[in-house]
């Protein structure tokens, strides 16, 4: 079965880090791009960011660009979001998503929670 | 960064009803675009791709259409299980952006 599985969210204060992981399988995880999604409670999906299959392409959005950081260890079949400098704005559910044909994010994980609040 | 408006916010439909949401571009993306349904609590679900490209396992009552700026998704006939937010996605450049999303609810 083809799956992504998160990990690493939690409560952290304001200014605080954390490191998000996502786990895959079912798949060959290095043939594939990946991203990370996060959604504020109550509100909409936000692209955060983009990391190509060998990791030597990387794009961000504009609010977390600095702070936070993508990476992936195709050996492992995992993805990596480093968060730095956490800010409440930052709260939300955070997926990995597979990104397949047509640049679709086909496959997402449930999701992990990330809560900043002092 | 391309701008994604999807209309209208909020839709009452009954079962056996055919819904159209609209998804609109700020500039032109070819057919990079693709929806999402999501229901609470729970991951989106990709339904179509590239515009019109349906994706494996997911019902024929679900169609796409559009290129350029404009985009429709199309439900033939709503099922219960199709209450849900629908999202649409631009992957043409980065940032990729969503719309903010349609609700179906039921009437």
């Amino acid at each position: 079965e083809v799956q992504l599985v998160e990990s690493g969210g939690g409560l952290v204060q304001p200014g605080g880090s954390l490191r998000l992981s996502c786990a895959a399988s079912g798949f060959t995880f290095r043939s594939y791009e990946m991203n990370w999604v996060r959604q504020a409670p109550g509100k909409g999906l936000e692209w955060v960011s983009y990391i190509s299959s060998s990791g030597g392409s990387i794009n961000y959005a504009d609010s977390v660009k600095g702070r936070f950081t993508v990476s992936r260890d195709n050996a492992k079949n995992s993805l990596f979001l480093q968060m730095d400098s956490l800010g409440v704005e930052d709260t939300g559910v955070y997926h990995c998503a597979r990104q397949g044909l047509g640049n679709a994010l086909d496959i997402w994980g449930q999701g992990t929670m990330v809560t900043v609040s002092s | 960064d391309i701008q994604m408006t999807q209309s209208p916010s909020s839709v009452s439909a009954s079962v056996g009803d055919r819904v159209t949401l609209t998804c609109r571009a700020s500039e032109g993306i070819s057919n990079w675009l693709a929806w999402y349904q999501q229901k609470p609590g729970k991951a989106p679900k990709l339904l179509i791709y590239t515009a019109s490209s349906l994706k494996s396992g997911v019902p024929s009552r679900f169609s796409g259409s559009g290129s350029g700026t404009d985009f429709t998704l199309t439900i033939s006939s709503l099922q219960p299980e199709d209450f849900a937010i629908y999202y649409c996605l631009q992957a043409k450049s980065f940032p990729w952006t969503f719309g903010q999303g349609t609700k179906v609810e039921i009437k």
